[in-house]
């Protein structure tokens, strides 16, 4: 079952622009987790919110969590070519052991 | 990727086969995972494990089979009941102490039926 869902499923930006991706979801959670996927490769976990907290910060990225909306949005600040990638929400409604709920991610694309 | 392998890297099948898919870990991970992504797709559970000889059936387990006798290792069999096969398979593994269940990632392996 898919719980996530990202919107826009695609996004092409100039480089140094900003990029934002949302992500709604359907059930409680635990926590939502966004990752990073490079064109054939596995993904890299970039960034984790706790669904008690509201924003989140990480060098250049800011995540921000709506629980009374089932949302979650990623801002990439001053976009890079090399944040070109898929990016993915996932959620988790146990803590612990329960396994991931991906969404079918954002391509974005930065034009250098 | 980490300290997660995944071999090989692209895997082609005849219809009516199966195949084993590796995956490794040296990060001394409790939980491994197995991912299926279509193209333009998310990633879909198939089977996962917490613990050494014990595994449980995500989303997709028709048609795949696995094992976890070593911690280590997580291999998936895509069998011949698999309708569908091609796709691309990730791995990924979790620390026991993660308490928001953050996984680690190998770098997947492209299966092709031909």
């Amino acid at each position: 079952s898919q719980q996530g869902e990202e919107d826009p499923q695609a996004l092409s930006i100039q480089e140094g622009e900003n990029a934002t991706m949302n992500c709604s979801y359907k059930t409680s959670i635990n926590n939502l987790q966004w990752y990073r996927q490079n064109s054939g490769r596995g993904l890299v976990h970039l960034i984790l919110i706790r669904s008690n907290e509201r924003e989140k910060h990480s060098g250049r990225l800011r995540v921000t969590l709506d629980t009374s909306k089932k949302s979650s949005s990623l801002l990439i600040t001053a976009s890079r070519a090399a944040d070109t990638a898929s990016y993915f929400c996932a959620t988790v409604t146990n803590s612990g052991n329960t396994p991931l709920v991906f969404g079918k991610g954002t391509r974005l694309s930065v034009i250098a | 990727d980490g300290g997660i392998t995944q071999s090989p890297k692209y895997l082609f099948r005849k219809e009516g086969q199966n195949v084993t898919l590796s995956c490794e870990q040296n990060l001394n991970h409790d939980a491994m995972y197995w991912y299926r992504q279509d193209p333009g797709q998310g990633l879909r559970l198939i089977y996962y494990s917490q613990i050494v000889n014990d595994f449980q059936k995500g989303d997709i387990a028709e048609g795949y089979s696995v094992s976890r006798e070593k911690k280590e290792s997580f291999p998936l069999t895509v069998t011949s009941a698999q309708k569908n096969p091609t796709a691309f398979y990730l791995c990924a593994s979790r620390w026991e102490g993660a308490p928001y269940n953050e996984q680690f990632f190998g770098p997947g392996t492209r299966l092709t039926v031909l």
